[in-house]
């Protein structure tokens, strides 16, 4: 079966400007997780979301980011007025249920460069 | 503090033959301890998920083992193959909110 898909796969901006990352859940998992992962380092939280319950969104680094999930299908991650540091792998990642006990399924990622 | 920490960070072998990587954790309470392989340019992909009451468990050439008492865990690969050449990230969970990542460590099979 399909597994988690993200788009773009690359994403080139200028400093300044918005962009929306997307990700497309297994179909059926309730628990999403976006992860940022700068060159060289390990995955960094950003944002859960477990079925209905509201988003844990403590890993979230400014006000600058949000994101948003439509029931339990796709996820968008937005971030606004773009700095250089926001450069990295963004990482989606769905479970079947709650991600703490179950397996994570990641998606390929998004590279986002911001010039 | 809940922390995972790998070592070593980098590791070079040589095509055909093992290696074991290191994870200790801090991570409380403790619910499950996962490793996953991260081929340059991609997702992680899950190698295995432990529990408190495992504690050893393989997939393949891959065998992990845990030891909950002392808070350690350690991935071992027997005669490694070119493909092994990768990030293996330890990840460990308290079951309710949190997986905590530890930063990996780099391995390189040469040929």
């Amino acid at each position: 079966g399909a597994g988690v898909s993200q788009s773009p796969s690359n994403k080139v901006t200028e400093k300044g400007k918005d962009v929306e990352l997307r990700c497309d859940p297994i179909s059926g998992h309730t628990a999403l997780y976006w992860y940022r992962q700068r060159l060289g380092q390990g995955l960094e939280f950003l944002i859960y979301f477990q079925g209905n319950s509201a988003p844990d969104k403590s890993g979230l680094p400014s006000d600058r980011f949000s994101a948003e999930r439509t029931g339990e299908s796709v996820s968008t991650l937005t971030i606004q007025r773009t700095q250089q540091e926001d450069s990295a792998v963004y990482l989606c990642a769905s479970s079947p249920d709650r991600a703490t006990t179950d397996t994570q399924y990641f998606g390929p990622g998004t590279r986002l460069t911001v010039l | 503090k809940n922390q995972v920490e790998q070592s070593p960070q980098s590791l070079i072998i040589l095509e055909g033959k093992n290696c074991t990587l290191q994870c200790n954790y801090t991570v409380s309470p403790f619910s499950n301890l996962r490793w996953y392989k991260q081929d340059t340019g991609r997702g992680p992909v899950s190698l295995t998920i432990m529990t408190f009451s495992e504690n050893t468990k393989s997939n393949g050439r891959y065998t992990a083992t845990l030891d909950a008492d002392t808070k350690q865990s350690s991935l071992h690969i027997t005669a490694s193959q070119l493909s092994d050449s990768a990030s293996y990230i330890c990840v460990v969970s308290d079951g309710f909110q949190k997986l905590v990542f530890g930063t990996g460590t780099r391995l390189l099979v040469s040929p």
